[in-house]
């Protein structure tokens, strides 16, 4: 089965440090690939998507990921990180036969002032 | 800017009662979901629905659960008698189109006793 893996659950970090949570996925087709935030007490927001073209993808507020296709991998990053970054991530993928979304388990970030 | 509601925000039942979970989609969109995250897991994919029927479900999705769309702006998720392992968040979320970004409501947690 398709699934969607987020290996550090927890990460604590200091304003300004730079931030990478990594995602993987497994499926061999094309797909789609998102990063959700979820604010404390907040809905989960799209920060970024990659569908096609530059692997490189910029979202909002300075976040931007990397899409490897041959590592199945695309990792979040920020150069330095806020206080109000402080949410929970989760990566997402969508497969090409279908629109639903399969999300990994999240991270919880904390970034400490 | 448009986004999508969800009432209750909280709903407590006694198990074996019936639930409605209620959604108010962006309006012009066309493809409604949804998703449900029991504490501490992952956000899973219940059931999409599109042009007034299921599009795909979940093997979580079985005969206790229903979704409809009963007056073209409503969509709503029915739990038929409820089980303690329903205790979870509901999201909804809706696509104006089937590739688009998906946007979450905020949940409703429901919570079974």
């Amino acid at each position: 089965a398709q699934s969607v893996s987020q290996h550090n659950h927890h990460v604590i970090l200091s304003e300004a440090a730079s931030l990478e949570l990594g995602c993987n996925y497994s499926y061999g087709g094309t797909v789609n690939l998102f990063w959700y935030v979820q604010y404390p007490g907040q809905h989960l927001q799209l920060l970024l998507k990659y569908f096609s073209g530059d692997p490189l993808v910029k979202g909002i507020k300075g976040f931007e990921a990397e899409f490897i296709k041959s590592k199945f991998s695309f990792n979040l990053r920020k150069p330095s990180v806020q206080w109000s970054d402080t949410a929970e991530y989760f990566c997402a993928v969508r497969e090409d036969s279908s629109y639903k979304l399969i999300f990994g388990s999240g991270t919880r970030l904390l970034v400490r002032p | 800017e448009p986004e999508v509601t969800q009432t209750p925000s909280h709903q407590v039942t006694q198990m074996g009662q019936e639930v409605i979970l209620r959604c108010v989609p962006i309006s012009n969109h066309l493809y409604f979901y949804w998703y449900r995250q029991i504490l501490g897991q992952k956000v899973e994919f219940l059931v999409s629905f599109y042009n007034n029927e299921i599009s795909e479900k979940s093997e979580i999705f079985d005969d206790q659960f229903s979704v409809e769309r009963p007056d073209g702006s409503n969509f709503t998720l029915k739990i038929r008698s409820t089980k303690l392992e329903d205790s979870a968040m509901y999201f909804c979320a809706s696509i104006l189109e089937g590739l688009g970004e998906q946007y979450f409501g905020p949940g409703t947690r429901l919570t079974v006793t």
